[in-house]
């Protein structure tokens, strides 16, 4: 079955520490992968999108990568912030249908 | 600049009652989504309009309806509510770039049913 999994998991990490979030699909060709960040009572908002072809994508303290071998992206917070406690999604387009499909989120904390 | 509006922001309805949430976008998007949210569910898509006049059902179709009334609205319907459809409701539309495409997101219905 299709299937896009994130670890359910909360992440409490110290601040000023780099967070890695894990996102991991089963039975999906995406051409890209989006990541979304939600916080309490709010609708998500977008993030980052990286595309098949693109091994890396930097925006400010985020990073993410995405390996189509292992049907993995991973997303990375550097220089971790208390502001940047939150859930964090990720999101995939099921090949072409306008069909995004989303993770069911991890709940990053960080810590002062 | 409102984006994606959602109304009513609360609702509650006894068993059997219907509703319709509604949802607005004023960004020229062709597609619009619904999403329900229930915890560790994640987001789940119940229908989405790829384009003004075709719909299409998601992962959780049973027990909704919904309209394209036009290019900014979708609305979704519950003939005949049940418990286990109290959850939080999002709307969205598709921007599809460049340089991204992605989605954009109301502030949420929730919605309980007793």
């Amino acid at each position: 079955s299709q299937k896009i999994e994130q670890n359910s998991e909360a992440l409490n990490i110290q601040e000023g520490k780099t967070a890695t979030l894990t996102c991991n699909y089963t039975n999906y060709s995406p051409a890209y992968l989006q990541w979304y960040r939600q916080d309490p009572g709010r609708g998500p908002v977008f993030l980052l999108l990286i595309r098949e072809n693109e091994k890396e994508k930097r925006k400010e303290r985020l990073k993410v990568t995405f390996d189509t071998t292992l049907k993995q992206s991973l997303f990375h917070i550097t220089a971790s912030q208390p502001a940047d406690s939150a859930t964090y999604l990720c999101a995939l387009e099921a090949s072409g249908t306008y069909k995004y499909i989303f993770g069911t989120g991890t709940r990053l904390k960080v810590l002062a | 600049n409102a984006g994606v509006t959602q109304t009513p922001k609360f609702q509650v309805l006894k068993t059997g009652q219907s509703m319709t949430l509604q949802c607005a976008q004023d960004m020229n998007h062709n597609s619009m989504y619904w999403y329900r949210q229930d915890p560790g569910m994640g987001l789940r898509l119940i229908y989405y309009s790829a384009s003004e006049g075709t719909t299409d059902k998601g992962e959780v179709p049973n027990g909704y309806n919904v309209s394209r009334l036009n290019k900014r609205e979708f609305s979704l319907r519950l003939e005949s509510a049940a418990p286990s459809q109290t959850s939080v409701y999002f709307c969205a539309s598709r921007d599809p770039g460049p340089p991204n495409e992605k989605l954009f997101f109301g502030s949420g219905t929730q919605l309980s049913v007793l």
